[in-house]
């Protein structure tokens, strides 16, 4: 089982959808869990981080963590063509270095 | 906004030749990290280096390669004899507090083993 699970996509929605991304992990010694945009042939970009179970919420976005179930979301409202790009979830034990999904490509249809 | 700057942003190499990737961190960040992806593969983790030296490493950060910091702004990643494997995207990132609040990354190079 690889320690953390992303489903690849592609995923396609209509402009102004809500989109829901997705992890599962299997290391229930995960702390802190980030998610980061990435556009192609660029950086990861730091979209949001969270500690614990719970929900946090930055603009249009939403990020859950469910530590129970090992599972986490990130739900994009209100979507945008600039939402376009890859989502990877990534987490780590402490300070501990990041261990990355393999990433979400989404696509806004306008 | 501060930004990491990573050079060159391509970097094509003969198999066997000694690359050396360089990095600009953002200036009051602390922590320091070389991640790479190979294309259509996850990022995967390097190395993290922490008050002027290694403190974590993964398996594939062997003996071909090496960080340093060598002044007070530069970080850089040397591959000494490059294979055709360590074709990927190398990313370098820094942090105010490390894992727990998460990297800037930056661009990346691209870096190519012929």
């Amino acid at each position: 089982q690889k320690e953390v699970e992303q489903d690849p996509g592609p995923l396609s929605v209509p402009e102004g959808a809500i989109v829901s991304l997705n992890c599962t992990y299997s290391n229930s010694a995960f702390q802190y869990f980030m998610w980061y945009r990435q556009y192609s042939r660029k950086g990861p970009e730091l979209l949001m981080y969270t500690y614990s179970s719970g929900n946090k919420e930055d603009g249009r976005f939403t990020a859950q963590v469910d530590k129970s179930s090992k599972y986490i979301s990130l739900f994009i409202r209100d979507s945008q063509p600039s939402d376009s790009a890859t989502y990877l979830c990534a987490m780590s034990v402490g300070n501990e270095k990041l261990t990355f999904g393999t990433g979400t490509r989404l696509t806004i249809i306008p | 906004e501060p930004e990491v700057t990573q050079t060159p942003s391509h970097q094509v190499t003969q198999m066997g030749q000694e690359v050396i990737l360089r990095c600009v961190p953002i200036s009051n960040h602390l922590y320091f990290y070389w991640y790479r992806q190979i294309l259509g593969q996850k990022v995967e983790f390097l190395v993290s280096f922490y008050n002027n030296e290694i403190s974590e490493k993964s398996e594939i950060f062997d003996d071909q390669f090496s960080v340093e910091r060598p002044d007070g702004s530069n970080f850089t990643l040397k591959i000494r004899s490059t294979k055709l494997e360590d074709s990927a995207m190398y990313f370098c990132a820094s942090s105010e507090g490390g894992s727990s609040v998460g990297y800037t990354f930056g661009s990346g190079t691209r870096l190519t083993v012929v």
